[in-house]
């Protein structure tokens, strides 16, 4: 079964610091895809990036970037410049060809001005 | 663009009773998903549907059921709600089931069971 782990159920940062969130997965497959979703207090889910499994290139989105290590099953999401808007719940998620989308237990960010 | 609909955005609903929780969208995908989402936990997957007039079981799919007669609607109903079935509620769609594509959610319905 695949797993998906958030070992880390809070975080803080200073605004303007980085922030780095760890996400570590559990899987027989070769090919897959991970993703970084945000829930903000309105509660809709936004994506922030995703990463093909198969790229060796870690995927970047303005201030948001990945650490895909795949030989040791670790996504971990990246947030430079913190905003106070980037204060939220993030997912880790994993999906592939064989398996439905599953999530972390997600890791609430606070960004302090 | 509306994406995905839900309704209703918040319901407390009494123990034993019935409840369907609406989901619609217009962006013709074929596979639509229902997930609740408690603390701790994350989001985990109740009920999926690869197609219209085809659903399946996902992770936690006893006391719920859902039907798919259509390409847009994915309603999930609640035959005899119980306390812990007090959570959100997400439905979510994607152009295909099980491929390389990200998720796209509707806002989520609150469900409380006293």
């Amino acid at each position: 079964a695949q797993t998906v782990t958030q070992s880390q159920p809070e975080m803080s940062v200073q605004e303007a610091e980085t922030v780095t969130l760890s996400c570590t997965y559990d899987t027989s497959e070769s090919d897959y895809y991970l993703f970084w979703y945000k829930q903000p207090p309105s509660r809709q889910m936004i994506l922030v990036i995703r990463q093909e499994a198969y790229k060796q290139q870690n995927a970047t989105e303005n201030r948001f970037s990945v650490n895909f290590q795949k030989a040791a099953k670790s996504f971990s999401l990246k947030i430079s410049d913190s905003q106070l808007g980037d204060a939220a719940m993030y997912f880790c998620a994993y999906r592939s060809l064989l398996r439905d989308m599953r999530f972390g237990a997600g890791t609430r960010l606070t960004v302090k001005p | 663009t509306a994406g995905i609909t839900q309704a209703p955005t918040s319901q407390i609903l009494a123990a034993g009773r019935s409840m369907t929780l609406r989901c619609t969208q217009d962006m013709r995908h074929n596979a639509m998903y229902w997930y609740r989402q408690d603390l701790g936990l994350g989001l985990r997957l109740i009920h999926y549907s690869n197609t219209a007039g085809t659903t399946g079981k996902g992770e936690v799919p006893d006391g719920y059921s859902v039907s798919r007669a259509n390409t847009d609607d994915f309603p999930l109903t609640l035959a005899s709600a119980v306390p812990s079935q007090t959570s959100v509620y997400f439905c979510a769609s994607s152009p295909d089931w099980r491929g390389p594509g990200e998720l796209f959610f509707g806002e989520g319905s609150r469900l409380t069971v006293l």
